[in-house]
């Protein structure tokens, strides 16, 4: 059954560094998101990805923050200068479609990636 | 805007006996879908079931199923004979669908975690 892959599974980094979190969506899907879930809280959408442009985002996806699909498989989140909030766990999600009257345009979800900023 | 409650942080259930999780939505859009999901210890997220708003049946998938009141803004779950492996936590989301105010992107609740005793 075709998944939504995410490395890595876990990141250290210092505050100030850059890193970049990568995913593969599921190979026939259009539409990509970024979410983010804190320790012990609920799960924050960041920013969804369509046509090679994002297509909505919050108001944590700042300045700090970018998407891009560098080729035909890899979707990636990018911090720039990561601070000591931004430690969460970072799931990938893709959907066939983002909404349907008579479907479900269901998001599968990578297994994520813990992002440790110290 | 969408807002998702889920009102009980922690539920018991005694294995084979069934168990309902609650959730409570507010949203200014007219069509929209709302979703569970399954979040184990191990941190992945599980799509479990959906329901669209103009649905008239109450969605079910296997032990799973949805009391949809919509009158109410309700879309509780129903976990029937459960069992050790539904220990998780659980949340409830909703995405509005076409025409609405978003583009695909899952609102969450704050989750339920859910033990189940043998």
């Amino acid at each position: 059954e075709p998944e939504v892959t995410q490395t890595p599974s876990h990141q250290v980094t210092q505050m100030g560094q850059e890193v970049i979190l990568r995913c593969v969506p599921i190979s026939n899907h259009l539409y990509f998101y970024w979410y983010r879930q804190i320790l012990g809280q609920k799960v924050e959408f960041l920013v969804s990805f369509y046509n090679n442009e994002i297509s909505e985002k919050s108001e944590i996806f700042d300045d700090q923050f970018s998407v891009e699909r560098p080729d035909g498989s890899n979707f990636t989140l990018k911090i720039r200068s990561t601070k000591l909030e931004d430690s969460a766990m970072y799931f990938c999600a893709s959907s066939e479609a983002y909404s349907s009257e008579s479907g479900r345009g269901e998001q599968f979800f990578g297994p994520g990636t813990r992002l440790t900023v110290l | 805007a969408q807002k998702i409650t889920q009102t009980q942080p922690g539920m018991f259930v005694q294995e084979k006996e069934a168990v309902t999780l609650d959730c409570t939505y507010d949203t200014s859009d007219q069509s929209y879908g709302l979703f569970w999901y399954k979040q184990p210890s191990s941190g992945e997220m599980i799509f479990l079931i959906y329901q669209g708003s103009y649905d008239e049946q109450n969605a079910t998938e296997g032990r799973y199923s949805l009391n949809f009141q919509k009158a109410r803004k309700s879309a509780n779950l129903v976990i029937s004979a459960s069992q050790l492996g539904d220990s998780a936590m659980y949340f409830c989301a909703m995405r509005a669908n076409a025409g609405g105010t978003s583009y695909g992107k899952l609102t969450f609740g704050q989750g339920t975690i859910l033990t189940v005793h043998p």
